[in-house]
């Protein structure tokens, strides 16, 4: 079975500080991961995503993700944090070769940028 | 903007009454997945569909059902409705049944009183 966990509830930073979200993943297979933001009353917005390659993960409004497989983690990282970045953020995994199996979301972190 | 339109934005029904929500996928996409979105329980799949046939379902009640019809779009209907099923239903759809990257619509609001 796949499972997420962000254990964080809530991440607060200072505006300008560098900024990490944690996430870990357990999947049978080798994992296909995602991180997604929610702003308020808003869809998910899809952020980046890790399948292969190059463990360090560019994505979406200069946030990235590294991609460490020993300590099975996907933790979402941006150098400068802004006071708009402040939104709920999911991290989501499968088994790349899973077949039919959806995406599974952590609780969500929320993240608040203070000014 | 996504491209997955969810409709009706919000409604707000009785106990016991039965809603439909509809949710066209972006242009292209054959999968459609179904989410519920609520305070204690988190983002939780309901169910998948790809071009018309299910092909996996999760946490969806018995009283829940959907479908997707020849054009794509899917509808998620929801019966016997009751105060827990209160929460946000997100549509969410993807290129091919292998897992692409899933993107979700703004999501219909519930709130059954």
């Amino acid at each position: 079975a796949q499972s997420v966990a962000q254990p964080e509830d809530q991440v607060n930073v200072a505006e300008g500080n560098p900024l990490t979200v944690k996430c870990t993943y357990s999947v049978s297979g080798n994992p296909y991961l995602f991180w997604y933001v929610q702003y308020p009353n808003r869809g998910l917005q899809f952020l980046l995503k890790y399948i292969t390659g190059d463990n360090l993960v560019k994505g979406s409004y200069g946030f990235e993700a590294e991609f460490n497989k020993s300590q099975t983690s996907f933790h979402l990282k941006k150098p400068s944090a802004l006071v708009s970045d402040s939104a709920l953020y999911f991290c989501a995994v499968r088994d790349l070769y899973s077949g039919n199996t959806p995406l599974v979301f952590g609780k969500g972190t929320r993240l608040s940028v203070i000014a | 903007d996504s491209g997955v339109t969810q409709t009706p934005k919000h409604l707000i029904t009785a106990t016991g009454q039965r809603v439909t929500l509809r949710c066209s996928p972006r242009s292209g996409d054959l999968s459609v997945y179904w989410y519920q979105q609520s305070l204690d329980q988190g983002l939780q799949f309901l169910i998948h569909y790809y071009n018309g046939e299910e092909r996996a379902k999760g946490n969806i009640l018995e009283r829940f059902s959907a479908q997707q019809f020849p054009d794509l779009h899917s509808e998620l209907n929801l019966s016997s409705l009751e105060l827990g099923d209160s929460a946000l239903y997100f549509c969410a759809s993807s290129a091919s049944n292998s897992g692409n990257t899933i993107y979700f619509g703004e999501g219909s609001w519930l709130t059954v009183v």
